[in-house]
């Protein structure tokens, strides 16, 4: 079947550090792969996304490349603000779009201090 | 962008009860709706999948008589809870999914507590 399995949070960075948080999947055909957001009290936000091996999705500052020999979609940022705070979820589709089943990871919560 | 939104954002009911949720997108037509449950600093388990017109599709485990699921039209879909008890109280999270400008995404609503006392 098809798993996602990221970095237990939480992660907790000052202001400006360099943030990485690890994701790995496995899955039964040729996923398309995400990373959401879920900031306090809210609903998930998609992100980024990448549809095949060597895409680089990107959005405010973070990114992630797809990695299919290390099947990997670490979700990296150069300078985390306070405002990034917020629970992040690598999630994965086979037949290449969202508006099929997602497959979510466990979820990495971000703390940011100032 | 689309808009998914829940109604209620947060309910309290009594053990026993039954507590209908909606799911509504506001700015375009969801081929299918997607409803989720998240337990506290849990990640997002895939309760059904809902088309428009038709049965929903429960992942394993849900029982389907418990959680009631209508897609009654291409802007709505409802999550009934019936006879809810503690063990329920969770976040429910809804999402729509569209095809717009050749892409098909998932669009997430904001979600809703639901408290069983």
């Amino acid at each position: 079947g098809n798993s996602v399995t990221q970095m237990e949070g939480p992660v907790t960075l000052s202001e400006e550090a360099f943030l990485t948080i690890n994701c790995t999947y496995t899955a039964t055909g040729y996923p398309s792969l995400f990373w959401y957001v879920q900031y306090p009290g809210e609903g998930l936000q998609l992100l980024l996304k990448a549809t095949k091996a060597d895409d680089k999705g990107s959005n405010k500052g973070f990114e992630a490349t797809y990695r299919k020999e290390t099947t990997s979609f670490h979700l990296e940022k150069g300078s985390v603000q306070v405002s990034d705070s917020a629970v992040y979820f690598c999630a994965l589709t086979i037949l290449g779009g969202a508006g099929n089943m997602l497959t979510f990871g466990g979820g990495t919560r971000l703390m940011v201090k100032p | 962008g689309a808009v998914v939104s829940q109604h209620p954002s947060r309910v309290i009911c009594k053990s026993g009860t039954s507590v209908k949720i909606e799911c509504r997108s506001l700015d375009f037509q969801a081929t299918t709706m997607f409803w989720y449950r998240q337990f506290p600093k849990k990640s997002l388990m895939l309760m059904a999948t809902s088309n428009e017109g038709s049965k929903a599709t429960y992942e394993q485990g849900v029982e389907k008589d418990k959680f009631l699921i209508n897609h009654a039209s291409l802007t709505l879909s409802t999550l009934t809870v019936t006879s809810a008890h503690p063990e329920d109280s969770s976040f429910y999270i809804c999402s729509a999914s569209a095809i717009a400008g050749g892409r098909n995404e998932q669009f997430f609503g904001p979600g809703t507590r639901l408290t069983v006392l």
